[in-house]
C-alpha cells in the first residue's frame, strides 16, 4: 500500500462545475499537509497548505481530518486554467516528504 | 526574487557514462531537497540538505548517485556511471529555515535519457 494514495482520475468536468479531490495517507505521525499543483511539463507549485481546521483560499478549500487520514481539495466554479495534474503532499519529519501520484484535472468550455 | 533554477534542463546519455545535474535554490534558503520522477510514478525524494549538511539522504537510491552542496549555496547531483532505469525528471526544491521552510519552492526539473 502506499504511503498517500490520491484518487486515479482522470476527471473531465464542465467549466464552472465543482470537483472534489481524495486523498488518503498511512502515517499517523504524519505533520503537514499541501496540495501541490503541477502542470504538464512543469515543476509542482504550492497550492495551499491544508491545516486542521480547514482553509480556504478563494475557489479553493482544503480539508483534513486527522483520525481518518484524510485529506481533500474542493474546487468551486471550475475555470479552463485549472487543468493541472494535483498532487497531495505529507510530512512527517523536516525530511520525509512523500508525494501522492497525482490526480489529473481536465476542465473542458 | 529569482527562483530554484536547474541546469541542464534536458540531458541526454548514454548508459554507463556520468552526468551532473546543477540546482541553485532561492538565495538564503537554508533547505535543499533533491527528488525524482520516473516515467508514470510519483514524485520521490532523494535527499535533504540542511546548508552543507546532508540532513536525511535516505531516498537516494545507490551508490552510483552523489550529491554535494559545498559552501551550502548551490547543489550538484551526480550519477555515475548511468543506468537505464535512472531516466526520469529530477527536481529540486529550496525552502528557508523554521516553520516557513515547510513550503517548498521547486525548480523546472531536469529531464535526463539514458540510452
Amino acid at each position: 500500500r502506499k504511503e498517500v494514495e490520491q484518487d486515479p482520475g482522470p476527471f473531465n468536468v464542465p467549466e464552472g462545475a465543482t470537483v472534489a479531490f481524495n486523498c488518503t495517507y498511512s502515517n499517523s505521525a504524519s505533520q503537514s499537509f499541501f496540495w501541490y499543483r503541477q502542470d504538464c511539463r512543469k515543476e509542482p507549485k504550492l497550492l495551499m497548505s491544508v491545516y486542521s481546521s480547514g482553509n480556504e483560499d478563494g475557489r479553493f478549500t482544503a480539508q483534513l481530518n486527522r483520525a481518518s487520514q484524510y485529506i481533500s481539495l474542493l474546487i468551486r466554479d471550475s475555470k479552463l486554467s485549472d487543468s493541472a495534474t494535483y498532487l497531495c503532499v505529507v510530512r512527517s519529519s523536516a525530511s520525509k516528504i512523500i508525494f501522492g501520484s497525482g490526480t489529473r484535472l481536465s476542465i473542458r468550455p | 526574487e529569482a527562483g530554484v533554477t536547474q541546469f541542464p534542463s534536458h540531458s541526454v546519455i548514454e548508459k554507463g557514462q556520468t552526468v551532473t545535474l546543477r540546482c541553485d535554490p532561492i538565495s538564503g534558503h537554508d533547505n535543499l531537497y533533491w527528488y525524482r520522477r520516473v516515467m508514470g510514478k510519483e514524485i520521490k525524494f532523494l535527499l535533504h540538505f540542511v546548508k552543507e549538511s546532508k540532513q536525511d539522504e535516505s531516498g537516494m537510491p545507490n551508490n552510483r548517485f552523489l550529491a554535494e552542496r559545498t559552501g551550502g549555496t548551490y547543489s550538484t547531483l551526480k550519477v555515475q556511471p548511468a543506468e537505464l532505469e535512472d531516466s526520469g525528471v529530477y527536481f529540486c526544491a529550496s525552502s528557508p529555515r523554521g516553520l516557513a521552510g515547510y513550503e517548498q519552492y521547486f525548480g523546472p526539473g531536469t529531464r535526463l535519457t539514458v540510452t
